[in-house]
């Protein structure tokens, strides 16, 4: 079993959905939730980092923890064609010295 | 602040050779991770420097190495490159280590080997 898990998608939204993205994972130890957005032939560039359990607003953005089920997410509001990529989920653990990725999930925003 | 900056941007190489990327990271930080990104599998890490200290390595084979300067630029080092070596290589700097804080990207690298 992978660590991370993440739907690949691809997924197909029309503008202005709402969008949802989802990881789960199975190491307890992970605290540190990321999301990185990742454009064709481009580096992931980070969107939204949160701590534990929670909840994380920025924007049209909102990224959700669920420690108890081991289960994080990211909403897209009002969705535009310009948020089409590739959504990566990404988590850590105090003292691991690295990251674990998820394989990442394509949204396409229909126009 | 300028942003994580990584050379080259493209290498085409043909198998059996070696190949040596380098990556600059945001001033001030001082841990730098590398990651190999391929269609199938995702991003794999491969290995993060922290004060010219390799802190942990991944599963991948001794052909891939690295090393981390004084000034926390890194270089990345790939011998006897084959097919499967072809990907696009990532660059991850933080401030500090231990997977307490985010990584920044740069833009990467992408390895073609013929």
């Amino acid at each position: 079993q992978k660590e991370v898990e993440q739907d690949p998608g691809p997924l197909s939204v029309p503008e202005g959905a709402i969008v949802s993205l989802n990881c789960t994972y199975s190491n307890s130890a992970f605290q540190y939730f990321m999301w990185y957005r990742q454009y064709s032939r481009k580096g992931p560039e980070l969107l939204m980092y949160t701590y534990s359990s929670g909840n994380k607003e920025d924007g049209r953005f909102t990224a959700q923890v669920d420690k108890s089920s081991k289960y994080i997410s990211l909403f897209i509001r009002d969705s535009q064609p310009s948020d089409s990529a590739t959504y990566l989920c990404a988590m850590s653990g105090t003292g691991t010295y690295k990251y674990i990725f998820g394989t990442g999930t394509r949204l396409k925003v229909l126009a | 602040k300028a942003g994580v900056t990584q050379t080259p941007r493209y290498l085409i190489k043909t198998r059996g050779q070696q190949v040596t990327l380098s990556c600059s990271p945001i001033s001030g930080h001082r841990s730098v991770s590398w990651y190999q990104q391929t269609p199938g599998q995702g991003l794999q890490f491969l290995f993060e420097y922290f004060s010219e200290t390799q802190r942990n390595k991944g599963n991948f084979p001794g052909r891939f190495s690295g090393r981390q300067f004084s000034n926390s630029r890194s270089e990345m080092n790939v011998s006897t490159l084959e097919l499967g070596d072809s990907a696009l290589y990532l660059c991850a700097s933080s401030p500090t280590s231990g997977g307490t804080e985010t990584q920044y990207f740069g833009p990467g690298t992408r390895l073609l080997v013929l």
